[in-house]
């Protein structure tokens, strides 16, 4: 129950494309569902995040959109560029408690 | 404002050694979470310290222990090393009981 399941596990978008990545989680007692980007090498870098009680949060080109009922949520990349090419983690948490991530996303941009 | 920090950043042990890695959090933040990321795979959480004390542990052995020092650093204690605990080890800091967290570099640890 306390599993966080995404996919895909690996994307190939080119310039400008809109990768999407989905994530599931069963614990309705999450409250707290960041995304992470990692570079290789380095740690996780917060992205974005949303809180249950809202269904779509953007910043900039990441937008997050959330489906309660469905215990489902996605990240979307509007105008994705090379630079963004790096692996995806969505996470769960319960009000400051542990993070639980998914399994990741490579993501790779084409120019 | 300096963000979390970690030290060092590679390390290579055998097995059967002992090794301790540190962490100090963003400035701010008096939470200290560590986590265990094997190669191509998301974090798991080891445990979570707060005020000096665990307030909570993932489904890691006792092998793995850890302490938060007055200043809100801490430190990361694995005895007896495995082949598998061959991993980047990742400190997260936090403020109290808010849910962001924000991540070191890690440390990437080799045990041979």
């Amino acid at each position: 129950q306390q599993q966080v399941k995404q996919s895909p596990q690996s994307l190939i978008v080119q310039k400008g494309g809109i990768p999407i990545i989905n994530c599931a989680y069963e614990n309705t007692a999450f409250d707290y569902f960041p995304w992470y980007q990692q570079f290789p090498g380095k740690g996780p870098a917060l992205l974005i995040a949303i809180r249950p009680d809202v269904s779509e949060k953007k910043e900039g080109r990441f937008t997050i959109s959330f489906n309660k009922s469905a215990k489902q949520f996605s990240l979307h990349i509007m105008d994705s560029q090379p630079g963004d090419s790096a692996t995806y983690f969505c996470a769960a948490e319960t009000s400051g408690s542990r993070l639980t991530f998914g399994e990741g996303t490579q993501l790779t941009v084409n120019p | 404002d300096a963000g979390v920090t970690q030290s060092p950043t590679h390390l290579i042990k055998t097995r059967g050694q002992q090794v301790t890695l540190r962490c100090s959090p963003k400035s701010g933040h008096d939470t200290v979470s560590w986590y265990q990321q094997a190669l191509g795979q998301g974090p798991q959480f080891i445990f979570q310290y707060y005020e000096e004390e665990e307030r909570q542990r993932g489904n890691f052995p006792d092998r793995f222990s850890g302490h938060q020092f007055p200043n809100y650093s801490s430190e990361l204690n694995v005895n007896a090393l495995l082949l598998g605990d061959s991993a980047l080890y990742l400190c997260a800091s936090s403020r109290g009981s808010q849910e962001t967290q924000y991540f070191g570099p890690g440390t990437r640890l080799l045990v041979l």
